[in-house]
């Protein structure tokens, strides 16, 4: 069975500033790893997604994420955030030929102070 | 293009009421469709998936059903209404070809039940 932890349930920051958000997941097998955000009343939408390859993703909005094997983790960072990242960020994981279904981190809110 | 749009966007209903809440996707063929329950302040709650149509697998037991009459189209629905389905419920798809790809979300409706 696969688990996600985020471990910041509010993540506080001021405009400019850098920030990074954590993700930690459980897994016995090989993953795909996923970053989402949501706007207030919105749905949700993909920032990056690590398949293979590189560790080091980048995503949209200036997002990167970096997968760390060993540490079993996916942190989300960007160097400079804006007012305009205030959302909730969630992490998702789904292992690799099991189940399609992706397993979703109870999310961690981005509130980006001027 | 893929489009998802769901309706109503928000909806006011008294406790034991019926409910219908629809979403059809756009631009794609034979997705695997998906209800999500965000509750206030927690995270994604998966209700049902479906690979088909006819095709439905539930999550959680409770009060709600869902059903997929055409492969573009995904219902939930209830014959009566608790508080505790107050929620933001969200429909998603993902590419049903593929072990690891993405989902996609709707815009989401708000349901509020008095």
């Amino acid at each position: 069975a696969q688990s996600v932890t985020q471990l910041d349930s509010q993540v506080p920051v001021f405009e400019e500033a850098p920030v990074e958000l954590r993700c930690n997941y459980s897994s016995s097998v090989s993953v795909y790893l996923f970053w989402y955000v949501q706007y207030p009343n919105q749905g949700l939408q993909l920032l990056l997604k690590y398949l293979s390859g590189s560790t080091l993703v980048k995503g949209i909005n200036g997002f990167e994420a970096e997968f760390n094997k060993s540490q079993t983790s996916f942190h989300l960072r960007k160097p400079s955030v804006h007012i305009s990242d205030t959302a909730e960020y969630f992490c998702a994981v789904i292992n690799s030929g099991g189940s399609y279904i992706p397993t979703f981190g109870r999310g961690t809110s981005l509130i980006v102070h001027p | 293009s893929q489009t998802i749009h769901q309706w109503p966007a928000t909806l006011v209903q008294p406790v034991g009421s019926p409910l219908s809440l629809e979403c059809t996707v756009e631009g794609t063929s034979n997705p695997n469709l998906y209800w999500y329950r965000q509750a206030a302040g927690r995270g994604l709650q998966l209700l049902f998936y479906s690979v088909g149509i006819g095709q439905i697998s539930s999550e959680v037991p409770q009060n709600l059903s869902a059903s997929r009459p055409q492969d573009r189209q995904f219902i939930l629905s209830s014959k009566k209404l608790l508080l505790s389905d107050s929620g933001f419920y969200l429909c998603a798809w993902s590419d049903g070809t593929g072990t690891y790809n993405e989902q996609f979300f709707g815009p989401g409706t708000r349901l509020t039940v008095l």
